[in-house]
């Protein structure tokens, strides 16, 4: 157990439709980072945030958005979903902003319909 | 941009062997870090070393070790005394200062009784 929390652990839903995924960090991490695994792109580092700031962003697509909150949990909403969005969405967590080690949650899959 | 590859789609070793996972990288930057994570049937991805490139000496992690040739641009992780525990996908990863963190496409482990 890497003390990241995500939740839902299994979301379905329809295309063209919104939903909010939602991580908490490891007690003391500033850091939360989004990623996307599926079949045909592999992983994928989406965007980072740091004590509730946009740090470094990836290959995020303009439907998608995230945020950190003042308690550091963050959440991404993905909207007008597409069957591509299908995947597995991991959190993960660091202590800082630079290159420690990152702790992955369980993930969040999703399957749009 | 930085690439990470992972010659090896599929591995196999016995029990108790040891084996060695290949991943060469493209970067142009001096500093960086080099990870692989395992991600087993549970989806669960899990850390199991980090290098630093500005680190001569192979990181070393119990059974786990690496083989890190900077100039080579070459990041080998050798896994001594298989166990069956130890099936899994192997991701190497790359991750450079601004955070931008890439990932081979994987290789999958199989450790036979």
């Amino acid at each position: 157990d890497s003390g990241v929390t995500q939740t839902p652990k299994h979301l379905i839903t329809a295309t063209g439709q919104r939903v909010t995924l939602r991580c908490s960090p490891r007690s003391g991490d500033l850091s939360v980072y989004w990623y996307q695994q599926s079949l045909d792109q592999g992983l994928q580092f989406l965007i980072q945030y740091y004590n509730g700031e946009e740090r470094a962003k990836g290959n995020i697509l303009e439907r998608f958005s995230a945020q950190q909150f003042p308690d550091l949990h963050s959440e991404l909403n993905l909207s007008s979903l597409e069957l591509g969005d299908s995947a597995l969405y991991f959190c993960a967590s660091s202590v800082g902003s630079g290159t420690d080690t990152q702790y992955f949650g369980p993930g969040t899959r999703l399957t749009v319909l | 941009a930085q690439t990470v590859t992972q010659s090896q789609p599929e591995m196999s070793v016995q029990e108790a062997e040891t084996v060695t996972l290949s991943c060469t990288y493209d970067t142009s930057e001096s500093d960086y870090y080099l990870f692989w994570y395992k991600q087993p049937p549970s989806r669960q991805m899990i850390l199991v070393i980090r290098q630093e490139a500005y680190k001569q000496q192979n990181a070393t992690e119990n059974r786990f070790s690496v083989n890190f040739q900077k100039a080579a641009k070459s990041f080998s992780l050798k896994i001594s005394d298989s166990q069956l525990g130890d099936a899994a996908m192997y991701f190497c990863a790359y991750r450079s200062y601004n955070n931008d963190m890439r990932f081979g496409a994987g290789t999958r482990l199989t450790v036979k009784p």
